[in-house]
C-alpha cells in the first residue's frame, strides 16, 4: 500500500530557511500536499502540486518534487516562531477516491 | 473565507455508547470525508462520501461506523458501540471535486471514550 514518510523534528532558529522532507512509496501519486497543524487545532492546507511539475514557489514557501526518487520537500524561507508548528506531507491518487495518506507529520520548532 | 465546521470540539462518552460527531462542510463542495488521527500518530483515512454514496472507506471504517448527510449541509459519523481505541481526534473534510483537489479540514472533534 502507499507510504509516506517524514523526518519527526526540525529545529531552526528565527530567519533561517527550513526544509521539511518527505518520502513516498506510490508511483501514481498524482497529487502531493504539506498541511500544517498548530496546536489544539486542524489541518491547514499550505501548498501542494502535481506530479507533473517539479517545483511550485508561493511567497516564503517552495516546494521541490523529485519525482524519480519519490521525494517532497518544503523549503519555508525567513522562518518565523508562528511557524513552528507540525507539518504534514500527503499524497493521493487521481482514482477520483481522492483520499490522502498523510506522513507522521514534522515538528517544526522555531527558536528566537 | 468558508470553512468546514465541526462540533462538538470535544465529545466523551462511555465504552459501548453511541456517538455522533457533526460537520457541515463548505457550502459548494461535493465530496465529504472523515479522517482520524490518534495521539501522536498519522491521519488516517476513513472514509469518502459522494452523491449521498460511500465511495470509499478504509479497513477502519468497520461496521460500527455509519455517515449520512441527513440534509443539504450536515455530514454525520455515527459511531456506535464505541471502543476504547476508537478515541481519536476525528476530522471532517470536504472537497469541492473536479479538477480542483484541494482538501479542506474542520479543526476537529477530539473524542474520548473512557
Amino acid at each position: 500500500g502507499e507510504d509516506v514518510e517524514q523526518s519527526l523534528f526540525l529545529s531552526v532558529r528565527e530567519g533561517d530557511s527550513s526544509v521539511i522532507n518527505c518520502t513516498y512509496t506510490d508511483s501514481s501519486s498524482t497529487y502531493l500536499y504539506w498541511y500544517k497543524q498548530e496546536p489544539g487545532a486542524g489541518l491547514q492546507l499550505l501548498t501542494y502540486i502535481f506530479s507533473n511539475m517539479d517545483m511550485k514557489q508561493d511567497q516564503r514557501l517552495t516546494v521541490l518534487l523529485n519525482k524519480k526518487d519519490k521525494h517532497l520537500s518544503l523549503r519555508i524561507a525567513d522562518t518565523q516562531t508562528g511557524d513552528s508548528a507540525i507539518y504534514f506531507c500527503a499524497e493521493s491518487r487521481d482514482t477520483g477516491r481522492r483520499a490522502l495518506t498523510f506522513g507522521s507529520g514534522t515538528r517544526l520548532q522555531v527558536q528566537p | 473565507e468558508p470553512e468546514v465546521t465541526q462540533t462538538p470540539s470535544h465529545q466523551v462518552t462511555q465504552m459501548g455508547q453511541e456517538v455522533i460527531l457533526r460537520c457541515v462542510p463548505i457550502s459548494n463542495h461535493l465530496y465529504f470525508y472523515w479522517y482520524r488521527q490518534i495521539l501522536g500518530q498519522k491521519v488516517e483515512f476513513l472514509v469518502s462520501f459522494y452523491n449521498n454514496e460511500i465511495s470509499e472507506k478504509s479497513e477502519i471504517f468497520d461496521d460500527r461506523f455509519s455517515v449520512e448527510r441527513p440534509d443539504g449541509s450536515n455530514f454525520t459519523l455515527k459511531i456506535r458501540s464505541t471502543k476504547l481505541e476508537d478515541s481519536a481526534m476525528y476530522f471532517c473534510a470536504s472537497c469541492i471535486g473536479g479538477a480542483n483537489e484541494k482538501l479542506f479540514f474542520g479543526s476537529g472533534t477530539q473524542l474520548s471514550v473512557l
